[in-house]
């Protein structure tokens, strides 16, 4: 199976920074990634599919880029409900899989 | 606007069974895929079971094939997980969530709508 590998674990960064996170797979997929928050005690929320496209409803400080085996998401400036825990999931080959999650905390 | 309830968690203990269901509402149900995803602690999200919009197609995770069943009823919007010879291992919370694939027979294989999820514990 594709092993998604997200870093950092955890990243500390304040309301308006830039926030980076990876997402690596163990191989190729394509462009076929996306990107979910999830906050405490609530279901994921999908953000990205297919590496760049938002999600509806979702705000354009979110976006997306990579392909094949390094993907990244940004959040251009950080907004206080931003802060959460973020997975990546591929889904060019069965069985889809998610990475571990990297956890967006208040420095 | 989408949304999707689950029902049925609870305490089981290990060898018995448990039923989930979830109630869709929002879209043309009888249109598209459908996914069990749970959240296990330590082991992060995993897609356990797939329906195509007409029940003609199913696909299990590994880890749930044979004891797990996904059915559909499309004239009550409703998702059902059937499982059995429940494991420790099951334990988790058990989402519901929708694929964006508009009659795709295998679906798209991601996941635009949630439910808010059923926790299922089993333990002696």
């Amino acid at each position: 199976e594709i092993v998604l590998t997200q870093s950092p674990a955890t990243l500390s960064l304040s309301p308006g920074e830039r926030a980076t996170l990876s997402c690596r797979a163990s191989q190729s997929v394509g462009s076929y990634l996306a990107w979910y928050q999830q906050k405490r005690g609530q279901a994921p929320r999908l953000l990205i599919y297919d590496t760049s496209n938002r999600a509806t409803g979702i705000p354009a400080r979110f976006s997306g880029s990579g392909s094949r085996t390094h993907f990244t998401l940004t959040i251009s400036s950080l907004e206080p409900e931003d802060f959460a825990v973020y997975y990546c999931q591929q889904r060019s080959e069965w069985p889809i899989t998610f990475g571990q999650g990297t956890r967006l905390e208040i420095k | 606007q989408v949304q999707m309830v689950e029902s049925g968690g609870g305490v089981v203990q290990p060898g018995k069974s448990l039923r989930l269901s979830c109630a869709a509402s929002g879209f043309t149900f009888s249109m598209y895929g459908l996914h069990w995803v749970r959240q296990v602690p330590g082991k992060g999200l995993e897609r356990v079971a797939f329906i195509s919009y007409d029940g003609r197609n199913t696909h299990y995770d590994d880890a749930v094939r044979g004891r797990f069943t996904i059915s559909r009823d499309n004239s009550n919007n409703t998702l059902f997980l059937q499982m059995k010879s429940l494991r420790s291992e099951d334990t988790g919370i058990y989402y519901c969530a929708k694929d964006p694939g508009d009659r795709s027979s295998w679906g798209v294989g991601h996941f635009d709508y949630w439910g808010q999820g059923a926790l299922v514990t089993v333990s002696s």
